[in-house]
Formats: C-alpha cells, structure tokens, sequence
C-alpha cells in the first residue's frame, strides 16, 4: 500500500512569491491534516480536511489556505511568503475510525 | 492548558547503551498517548499508541509505559543502535478527540547514538 506521498520536497522561494505544496493520502483515507514544523517549535497544527471541507483550522494567517479535491487529494498554499515561512510541512492523512497519524516525507521550504 | 512537556530535549548516547525518554502531559481526560520516531528531514513514524487503561505497549527494542495517574509517559529504547538516531515526539489525543487539530503535540526529543 503506497504511502503519504507529498510534493515537491524541496522548494526555495523568495519572499513575497506564494507557493503550493500537494499531498496524496494513503488511499481510503479521507482525512488530511497539515502542519508545520519548524526547529525548536514542534509539529504546529494548520488545517484538517475530511470529504472537501475544513473539518478544524489552527492559529495562522490567512495567508496559508488550503483545500481538498474529491480523491482526497490535498493542496496547501501560502501566499506572500515571509522569511519565517521556511520550515517543513508536513501533511498527514488518517482513517477516521482509528485516528492514526500517517506522515508524509514532507515539503522542505526555503524562503530567501 | 493541555499541554505536553518532554525531556530531555536532547541527549547523546553510546550505541548500544539504553535509555529513556520521558513524556509528561496536562490533558485530562485522554483518548490515546502516541510516541512517533522522525528521522532528520522525514515525517514522523507512528512507533507504539496506548489508551488511557493500557500501562504498556512494545514495539522490537522500544517500550512505552503509560501511567495515567501521574500523567507520565516513558519510551525506553533497548540496545540502541546508529539508526536510532532520530527525534522522538509524544502525541496526547485529549478525549473529546474529533479533528486532528486537537491533538496535543510535544516538542520532542532529539537522541543522537554515536559509535
């Protein structure tokens, strides 16, 4: 069973540029939830899908928005980037009846 | 506040030593603790998950013990090797669970086995 798959994994940008990360659940999986992680701060929670709609959104700027396609597939983007916008995002996806955490590679991006 | 504190933040071992690392959370009452393994640039990898009436789970060389009535949560790895070298984080799903964004999520810690 193929797993989280996100893309791109690496990516530098500058500031003001806005950026789009994807993400592939496991398939089944019809939650996906986003988060940001950056040294010293742990995994920051950004949005939760679950069938197209924002089911729970964390504390960040409007800035960071995302979205849901009908296969589960999951876009986040972020717009006028800032230098602190620079850590890895990290997408998950999960069954709802256990919960479990799945994790993607994550998307490693550089705002210069 | 729920909140999750692990120590230590870091910690430096010699391959093939034990060791233990220590979750200690405020989120009362609690559906499930988690411990994940995230090696350095990957996504975290889900290592063992305990409800509140288990005391321990293993999973190969790492045990997690849960003691609900401290609040405290261990993950002690066994026989270290090179590949245990990673950040280890503890995840607390308070009980009124639903979205994945009220999972409480600890800083983590980072183990370095050396040679």
């Amino acid at each position: 069973k193929a797993g989280v798959t996100q893309t791109p994994r690496y990516l530098i940008k500058t500031r003001g540029q806005q950026v789009t990360l994807s993400c592939s659940p496991i398939s089944g999986h019809r939650s996906v939830s986003w988060y940001q992680q950056t040294p010293g701060q742990g995994l920051q929670f950004l949005f939760e899908y679950f069938s197209e709609t924002q089911r729970n959104k964390g504390n960040f700027p409007g800035r960071f928005s995302g979205r849901q396609f009908s296969n589960s597939r999951s876009e986040m983007n972020v717009s006028t980037l800032e230098l602190g916008d620079s850590a890895l995002y990290l997408c998950a996806s999960s069954l709802v009846q256990t919960g479990e955490l799945f994790f993607g590679e994550g998307s490693r991006l550089t705002v210069l | 506040k729920n909140q999750v504190e692990q120590s230590p933040q870091s910690l430096i071992i010699l391959e093939g030593k034990n060791c233990t690392l220590q979750c200690n959370y405020t989120v009362s009452p609690f559906s499930n603790l988690r411990w994940y393994k995230q090696d350095t640039g990957r996504g975290p990898v889900s290592l063992t998950i305990m409800t509140f009436s288990e005391n321990t789970k293993s999973n190969g060389r790492y045990t997690a013990t849960l003691d609900a009535d401290t609040k405290q949560s261990s993950l002690h790895i066994t026989a270290s090797q090179l590949s245990d070298s990673a950040s280890y984080i503890c995840v607390v799903t308070p009980n009124y669970g639903g979205s994945q964004g009220n999972l409480i999520f600890g800083k983590g810690t980072k183990l370095s086995v050396k040679p």
